[in-house]
């Protein structure tokens, strides 16, 4: 089956622009979170969505950043006004269940943001 | 504050030798697990360890959970350039979806 994918694999953009990235999961997978990793670092939580909730935006830096999922599959992460300290891979999973007991994290191929 | 560090950060090696990356931390971890990430993709799930001395195999590569739970090892025997790439280790504390993660190890193995 097809693994979780990211629109778009690359983007460019001025600062000060509004930018959306997409995240389709995994079907039937009703956790999903988004990370963002910078070069030579670790992921880095970003928030986590239980179907059409986010349980977790503690991981979300600023209000410039928001993220929705509104029909408990494809998410996708908004960000406006955009600095340059943004660029980074957002990368997007998913898993069965976001609760205890070993989760299973299935990432996408990331979507590389490049603030200019 | 890194709570996970990983060492080395980087590693280069021949192939045919064997090597050992670390995961440390002072904090406990109900579960850890280690990742391999390629380039231009996302982390791909290697092994999920959650008991204390826990070893385990998978093919070449062997994954230790310390005693404590505080720590990691991840080793790899008789290493092949296909194991090149960046290996990411990651502890789960209260939930399991807020995970910890190190910054890495790039493992780089020449023919």
């Amino acid at each position: 089956g097809a693994g979780v994918s990211q629109t778009p694999s690359n983007k460019v953009t001025e600062k000060g622009k509004y930018v959306e990235l997409r995240c389709d999961p995994i079907s039937g997978h009703t956790a999903l979170y988004w990370y963002r990793q910078s070069l030579g670092q670790g992921p880095e939580f970003l928030i986590y969505f239980q179907g059409t909730g986010a349980a977790d935006d503690s991981g979300l830096p600023n209000d410039r950043f928001f993220a929705v999922r509104p029909e408990g599959s494809v998410s996708t992460l908004k960000i406006q006004r955009t600095e340059r300290g943004d660029s980074a891979v957002y990368l997007c999973a998913s898993s069965l269940s976001g609760l205890a007991g070993g989760v299973v994290l299935n990432f996408g191929p990331g979507t590389r943001l490049l603030v200019l | 504050t890194q709570l996970l560090e990983q060492s080395p950060q980087f590693l280069s090696i021949q192939e045919g030798e064997n090597l050992t990356v670390y995961c440390n931390s002072s904090s406990v971890f109900s579960s850890l697990q280690w990742y391999r990430q390629e380039p231009g993709e996302g982390p791909v799930l290697l092994v999920t360890v959650v008991t204390g001395g826990e070893v385990k195999k998978l093919k070449r590569l062997t994954f230790q959970f310390g005693d404590a739970r505080k720590d990691s090892s991840l080793h790899i025997t008789a290493a092949q350039t296909g194991d090149t790439g960046l290996y990411l280790c990651a502890g789960a504390r209260d939930s399991n979806y807020q995970l910890i993660w190190g910054a890495g190890t790039k493992l780089i193995i020449k023919p």
